[in-house]
């Protein structure tokens, strides 16, 4: 199986830093991946899809990148709704999925 | 628009099985595969399985093989996750989520808690 391997776990940021977040896959996946946002109590929510594809209604200040097996999620500008957690979620092979351990962004 | 809802929180003992509901709206059930999604508190997402609600071809992760299964009912556009053999470990938020390169639509979550 392919696996997720996503860092840092956990980051402090102030509003308004520029945060970055990655993926590497333990193959190539080209890019079958998306980004996830989750807050505590309730369920993800899809930021980006095809690696760089943004969803609807997520602000632009959320990018990502790459292909193959190296992925970033770019949050520009970080703003106080942005302190969740992040996931990578890739389904190259699929079935099955397989997420990335997820990155917890927390205010400094 | 596009929903998920699931039933609602569920205690069990070990041993014991849980079924979990999933009801889509807004689009056409069999279109798209259901998947289901577990997180331990305090923990990352861990997929388990997922189900082609047309055809009603299942396929799980190892780890569940033997102890998850999953169902669906057409005619009320509604997929099952049933769980067995219950441990302790099995105690989180179960999802259901419609994959579409991947999930774009996830269910509101389920806790289950195992509990003697």
């Amino acid at each position: 199986d392919i696996q997720m391997t996503q860092s840092p776990s956990s980051l402090s940021a102030s509003v308004g830093d520029r945060v970055t977040i990655t993926c590497r896959a333990s193959q190539g996946i080209r890019n079958d991946l998306g980004w996830y946002q989750q807050k505590p109590g309730k369920a993800p929510k899809r930021l980006i899809y095809a690696a760089s594809s943004l969803q609807s209604g997520v602000p632009s200040r959320f990018s990502g990148s790459g292909s193959g097996t190296e992925f970033t999620l770019t949050i520009s500008g970080l703003q106080p709704e942005d302190f969740a957690t992040y996931y990578c979620l890739q389904h190259y092979n699929y079935p099955p999925l397989t997420f990335g351990g997820g990155t917890k962004v927390e205010i400094k | 628009q596009v929903q998920l809802v699931q039933s609602g929180a569920e205690v069990k003992k070990p041993g014991a099985s849980v079924k979990v509901s999933c009801k889509a709206s807004g689009y056409t059930f069999t279109s798209y595969d259901i998947n289901w999604v577990r997180q331990a508190t305090g923990q990352g997402l861990e997929w388990m399985g997922w189900m082609n609600p047309n055809s009603g071809n299942t396929g799980s992760a190892q780890k569940f093989q033997g102890r998850l299964t999953m169902t669906r009912n057409t005619a009320i556009s509604t997929a099952y996750m049933e769980l067995s053999s219950l441990r302790s470990e099995d105690t989180a938020i179960y999802y259901c989520a419609r994959v579409v390169g991947p999930i774009d639509y996830w269910g509101q979550g389920t806790l289950v808690t195992v509990s003697s």
